[in-house]
C-alpha cells in the first residue's frame, strides 16, 4: 500500500523558515517523480514544485521560486521542502504527491499545515 | 502558461441522478506523444485528493465505474452517471503537459 506521510508543519511568524519532509512508502519511491501542492484554507488546489528521481530536474512555481527549495533523499525514501522568507500567503496545507513513470499524479500523503502569522 | 477553467463552480444533486463537470483549457493538452495530460481528482471533506481520471478517460485503480471522463484537445467532462452520498466533496481537474500544473478551480458537489 502507498503511503505518503508529510511533517513538519506548523506556526511561524513572516520572514521565519520551516522544513517540511515527506516518508514514502510501499512503492520504489527512486523511479517516482515528486511534487509538493499547497491548499491555501478554504481555497483551491496550487502546485508548487516537482523534482524528478534523480533530483537533476527541478521546477518551481513562480510564487516560490527563490524562497523554497525541494529536494530528496533516495536512500530514505523521503522528500523535503525548505520554506525560508515565509509570508501569510504561504499559509496553507502543503501536500507531498507521487508522480508515476507515466506523469500521472497519483497518489498525496494527508498534508501538513504552515500558518505563518505573527 | 494554461489556465484551467471549469464549470459549474457547484453542483446539487439528487442521490442516484448524474452529474457533470466541464473542464476547458486555455491551450490542447494533446502531446505531441500522443497523450493528453488531463487528470480528474476528489476531494472529500477534510481529505487530501485522490486520482479519479488520468489521461482525459481512463478510470484509476479502484475507483467505481459510475465514473467517466471524457473529451480532447481543450474540452474535457468528467461525468457520474448516477451520484451516490459519497460522491460529495470538490473536484478538480489538472494539466500536467507544460509547467507549471495547473488546476481548476475546482467543482463542489452537494448532496440534494
Amino acid at each position: 500500500e502507498v503511503q505518503l506521510v508529510e511533517s513538519g508543519g506548523g506556526l511561524v511568524k513572516p520572514g521565519g523558515s520551516l522544513r517540511l519532509s515527506c516518508a514514502a512508502s510501499g512503492f520504489t519511491f527512486d523511479n517516482y517523480r515528486m511534487n509538493w501542492v499547497r491548499q491555501a484554507p478554504g481555497k483551491g488546489l496550487e502546485w508548487v514544485s516537482s523534482i524528478s528521481s534523480s533530483s537533476r530536474h527541478i521546477f518551481y512555481a513562480d510564487s516560490v521560486r527563490g524562497r523554497f527549495t525541494i529536494s530528496r533523499d533516495n536512500a530514505k525514501n523521503s522528500l523535503y521542502l525548505q520554506l525560508n522568507s515565509l509570508r501569510a500567503e504561504d499559509t496553507a496545507m502543503y501536500y507531498c504527491a507521487s508522480e508515476n513513470l507515466l506523469s500521472t499524479v497519483d497518489y498525496w500523503g494527508q498534508g501538513t499545515l504552515v500558518t505563518v502569522s505573527s | 502558461e494554461i489556465v484551467m477553467t471549469q464549470t459549474p463552480l457547484s453542483l446539487s444533486v439528487t442521490p442516484g441522478q448524474p452529474a457533470s463537470v466541464s473542464c476547458k483549457s486555455s491551450q490542447s493538452l494533446l502531446h505531441s506523444d500522443g497523450r493528453t495530460y488531463l487528470y480528474w481528482y476528489l476531494q472529500r471533506p477534510g481529505q487530501s485528493p485522490q486520482l479519479l481520471i488520468y489521461e482525459a478517460s481512463n478510470r484509476f485503480s479502484g475507483v467505481p465505474d459510475r465514473f467517466s471522463g471524457s473529451g480532447s484537445g481543450t474540452d474535457f467532462t468528467l461525468k457520474i452517471s448516477r451520484v451516490e452520498a459519497e460522491d460529495v466533496g470538490v473536484y478538480y481537474c489538472l494539466q500536467t503537459k507544460q509547467l507549471p500544473k495547473a488546476f481548476g478551480q475546482g467543482t463542489r458537489l452537494e448532496i440534494k
